[in-house]
């Protein structure tokens, strides 16, 4: 399998921008996470699917951020508008609860995001 | 509720020396218990869980886990470490009813030659 699939790996803007995202989950699996990791805060859970369906955004900074997973193969991670302060590592992870296993997350190498 | 603690924010030891990464969980349930490591500028790698069964799980590596349900620690060891073991180290728990994981902080493990 080729593993989760984030672009773009990085990714400079000027504040004010839109940022969009993009996941592409293991094939099968139905669980989708976004998580952001920075110095100063280390990993947070953003928001996370079931099946397509948001479970829970509670992780979601402000109205800024928004998340949708259109179809089990696609996910997006939109900020509009971008500042300084959300420069990080924004990571996608899927998982899966059967076929043996229980969970554990398989991450993408993560999508570098500078706001200028 | 939830939660992992990893006491330490680093840990040093010589390459050869065993290993080992402390992690302490809390569940209100049966928990779920996985170990991940990152290299600079990757993505977080799954190690190895602890699901139910033996307490003593192995997994990618060399390394390999102790569950301790009295202790609720589930601490990461390795019997030789290598230079390369030095990565950051995620623990992470989840409540076998729960939709998500929580993870600790993470513990940075240098390996000197």
């Amino acid at each position: 399998d080729a593993g989760v699939i984030q672009s773009p790996r990085h990714e400079v803007t000027e504040m004010g921008q839109e940022v969009t995202l993009r996941c592409k989950p293991i094939s099968g699996h139905d669980y989708l996470f976004w998580y952001r990791q920075t110095m100063m805060r280390g990993l947070e859970l953003l928001i996370y699917f079931n099946n397509n369906v948001p479970i829970d955004d509670s992780g979601m900074p402000e109205d800024r951020f928004s998340a949708k997973m259109p179809n089990a193969s696609f996910s997006t991670l939109k900020i509009q508008p971008s500042e300084p302060r959300d420069s990080a590592v924004y990571f996608c992870a899927s998982s899966s609860r059967d076929r043996g296993y229980t969970g554990e997350l398989f991450f993408g190498e993560g999508s570098r995001l500078t706001v200028l | 509720a939830q939660s992992v603690a990893q006491p330490e924010d680093q840990v040093n030891v010589a390459e050869g020396n065993p290993l080992t990464v402390k992690c302490t969980y809390s569940v209100s349930g049966n928990p779920y218990l996985f170990w991940y490591v990152q290299y600079p500028n990757r993505g977080l790698q799954f190690l190895l869980k602890y699901i139910t069964g033996d307490n003593l799980v192995k997994g990618s590596y060399g390394f390999e886990a102790e569950f301790n349900k009295s202790q609720t620690s589930f601490h990461l060891k390795k019997p030789s470490a290598l230079v390369s073991d030095s990565a950051l180290y995620f623990c992470a728990v989840r409540d076998t009813n729960a939709g998500k994981s929580t993870f600790g902080d993470g513990t940075t493990l240098t390996v000197k030659p």
